[in-house]
């Protein structure tokens, strides 16, 4: 079946630890995005990318980083710059141009500070 | 900028009607979507609309209208497992690079026996 993959489910981070969560689509799909999402809150944006070797920040782009090597895989680095990392981060894919088309979500990684 | 803005929570009891507003401010606009995203879960695709009017999708049925810049989603014959968060979520091209999304705060839905 088609989908996408979030690895691991769980992660801790040591102070001034970088710490990179896996993404993997096998949708075919050319957009890829990242979100961070904080209990009781929506989805904001942390990077997209609309085709390999290509990526825009979003709207809360600073501590973290992305890479788009290959069109299945879109890796989020979150980097000891980022000092509030504890959250619920989600991968999306969607098909590029078409509107109607949904994002599909990946099960998420929940990201703490030890 | 940029922003959603949807009910926090509404509560109603099963079988009944409940409508979950958003209303938007977004730099261009392509498109609302409704999400559905259970405890813990990742969000699952609803509804969307690209044009005025309503869209049905067994007993969920979504609306817009742009002149007013405000969508709702219905949902009806309400079950205990459609107790979840909804999200809203405006479609935008930002510099007319590609294509990204916003989503609205959530509206958190307790359906009651």
């Amino acid at each position: 079946d088609g989908g996408i993959t979030q690895s691991p489910k769980y992660l801790f981070r040591k102070e001034g630890q970088n710490v990179t969560l896996s993404c993997e689509q096998n949708l075919n799909h050319d957009a890829m995005y990242w979100y961070r999402q904080d209990p009781g809150q929506g989805l904001r944006l942390i990077y997209y990318s609309q085709i390999v070797n290509d990526f825009q920040k979003g709207d809360i782009a600073e501590g973290y980083s992305v890479s788009r090597e290959k069109k299945e895989s879109f890796p989020l680095t979150v980097t000891s710059a980022q000092k509030n990392p504890t959250a619920f981060y989600l991968c999306a894919s969607s098909i590029q141009g078409s509107g109607n088309q949904p994002q599909h979500f990946g099960d998420g990684t929940r990201l703490s500070i030890l | 900028g940029q922003s959603l803005e949807q009910p926090s929570e509404v509560t109603a009891v099963e079988g009944a009607i409940v409508q979950i507003n958003c209303t938007y401010q977004t730099s261009g606009f392509y498109g609302l979507s409704w999400y559905q995203q259970h405890d813990g879960g990742a969000p699952t695709f609803l509804s969307y609309n690209g044009l005025d009017g309503l869209e049905e999708t067994g007993r969920f049925s979504s609306f817009l209208s742009r002149s007013d810049s405000y969508g709702y989603l219905l949902l009806q014959e309400l079950q205990m497992k459609d107790s979840a968060s909804y999200f809203c979520a405006v479609r935008v091209r930002p510099d007319n690079y590609g294509q990204n999304f916003v989503f609205g705060p959530g509206t958190r839905l307790s359906v009651l026996p």
